[in-house]
């Protein structure tokens, strides 16, 4: 059983692009969430998705959005690049938070952006 | 959610209990205590979760106190391999979304 994915691995981009990162779930998980983690701070949740909807934001600019596709994978798109982005951006799965059990979340290896 | 105090770092012989506290004073009556880990440069890992009682699994136990105001994970023999950021998190399971808030965690040095 394939746990989360995400790809790619490392990025590099310049300021003012734009970047998209693919995340796919742990099997039988249909809600996904994004974290950008900056060097030597914790994760910051960025937005969570569930139905192919945003349900949560976290205090991040509108240049940073996102979609879920009908097989639960998603993407974060992030646009006009400033240096500050640069950081691991994490993809955590789990249930349904409507599904009424434990939901622990799952966390993929992350992409490295680096924006120069 | 309900923020959490954690001491920024500890150290632990390999073989020995490693103690991680962590203090959450403010958490309601609807908040679960979670714990996770990052080894370095890996996607942070779920240990434990607990509501009220003393949870224990594969990994650690988690020790929440009376007032649920503070709670310890415990790794009972601490290896190498447990070098890593633990974090603890306050989270409630209402609501239409369970987002983590994450603090900046206790990093745990296991040496030999």
């Amino acid at each position: 059983d394939a746990g989360v994915t995400q790809s790619p691995t490392h990025l590099i981009k310049t300021r003012g692009q734009q970047v998209t990162l693919r995340c796919s779930p742990k099997s039988g998980h249909d809600t996904v969430s994004w974290y950008q983690q900056a060097l030597g701070q914790g994760p910051q949740f960025i937005f969570q998705y569930y139905e192919e909807e945003e349900r949560q934001r976290g205090n991040f600019p509108d240049r940073f959005s996102g979609h879920q596709f009908p097989n639960y994978s998603s993407e974060l798109n992030v646009n006009a690049l400033l240096l500050g982005d640069s950081a691991l951006y994490l993809c955590a799965s789990s249930n349904s938070p409507l599904a009424g059990v434990s939901y622990e979340q799952y966390f993929g290896p992350g992409t490295r952006l680096t924006v120069t | 959610d309900a923020k959490t105090t954690q001491p920024p770092s500890m150290d632990c012989a390999e073989g020995r209990a490693a103690n991680l506290p962590c203090n959450h004073s403010t958490i309601s009556g609807n908040e679960y205590v979670y714990w996770y880990r990052q080894i370095h440069s890996q996607g942070p890992q779920y240990i434990i979760h607990g509501l009220k009682n003393n949870e224990t699994n594969e990994m650690a136990s988690l020790i929440i106190t009376e007032d649920r105001k503070s709670s310890t994970l415990i790794l009972p023999h601490a290896t190498l391999r447990d070098t890593a950021v633990y974090y603890c998190i306050v989270r409630s399971h209402t609501g239409t979304a369970s987002k983590l808030t994450f603090g900046t965690g206790t990093r745990l040095q296991v040496t030999l």
